[in-house]
């Protein structure tokens, strides 16, 4: 399985666009990339899924370089309800046995 | 109509006690899991199931038990509780290659 190497907290303000990176140096070729997200007192919720290049849903996009090794969640315009923490997850798509990292503390200010 | 649910929210009880906790899903997914985030916030998976294979995580000690009555229902087992066990537990399903639905957790405190 892939380790996963994310910020441990990124600071931003309300309006604005934010990246967050994860470097996944030893992804193998049949592993996705995955994000959760996780509010105070919750469970993760799922955010956006990808193997190479881009994907954007309504919540976010997802970047991913030509060789595979870091990838780039990006949320458009956050608010101060999109303070979380953020995982970036790497393995086989329904893989039993994914890890969550430590993930990357997101907090939004005024 | 809630996706995953557990019961109990909250759980406080003595060292070397039995407890459960329990879990459902009405999404029609195969598989369940439980989780475990310590006070840390390190999320770590414990079990995953379906009705054909269970798979533990070799890290989890066996006083820990998932119990499968159903296919919508997977429950967590814990004996002679102590007091590392306290933690938050998620339970998830999910279809097969698919992404994972979380419950909102419930904490357990021993005491």
């Amino acid at each position: 399985l892939a380790k996963t190497t994310q910020p441990i907290s990124m600071d931003s303000y309300e309006g604005q666009e934010v990246n967050i990176t994860c470097s996944h140096n030893n992804i193998a070729t049949n592993d996705y990339i995955t994000w959760y997200q996780q509010f105070p007192s919750q469970g993760p919720r799922f955010i956006i899924q990808g193997y190479k290049t881009k994907v954007t849903n309504e919540v976010a996009s997802l970047f991913i370089p030509a060789d595979r090794k870091s990838s780039t969640l990006s949320l458009p315009r956050v608010s101060l309800s999109d303070t979380a923490v953020y995982y970036c997850l790497v393995g086989d798509i329904g893989d039993d046995k994914i890890i969550f990292g430590k993930g990357t503390r997101l907090h939004i200010l005024p | 109509d809630t996706a995953v649910s557990q019961t109990p929210k909250y759980l406080v009880t003595q060292m070397g006690n039995d407890k459960s906790i329990k879990c459902e899903q009405n999404l029609g997914h195969d598989t369940m899991y439980w989780y475990k985030q310590d006070s840390k916030k390190f999320l770590k998976i414990m079990f995953s199931y379906n009705n054909k294979e269970l798979i533990i995580n070799e890290t989890v000690p066996n006083r820990f038990s998932p119990k499968s009555p159903d296919k919508a229902h997977l429950n967590l087992h814990i004996n002679s509780l102590e007091l590392g066990d306290s933690a938050v537990y998620f339970c998830a399903s999910s279809l097969p290659l698919r992404e994972q639905y979380f419950g909102p957790g419930t904490r357990l405190t021993v005491t």
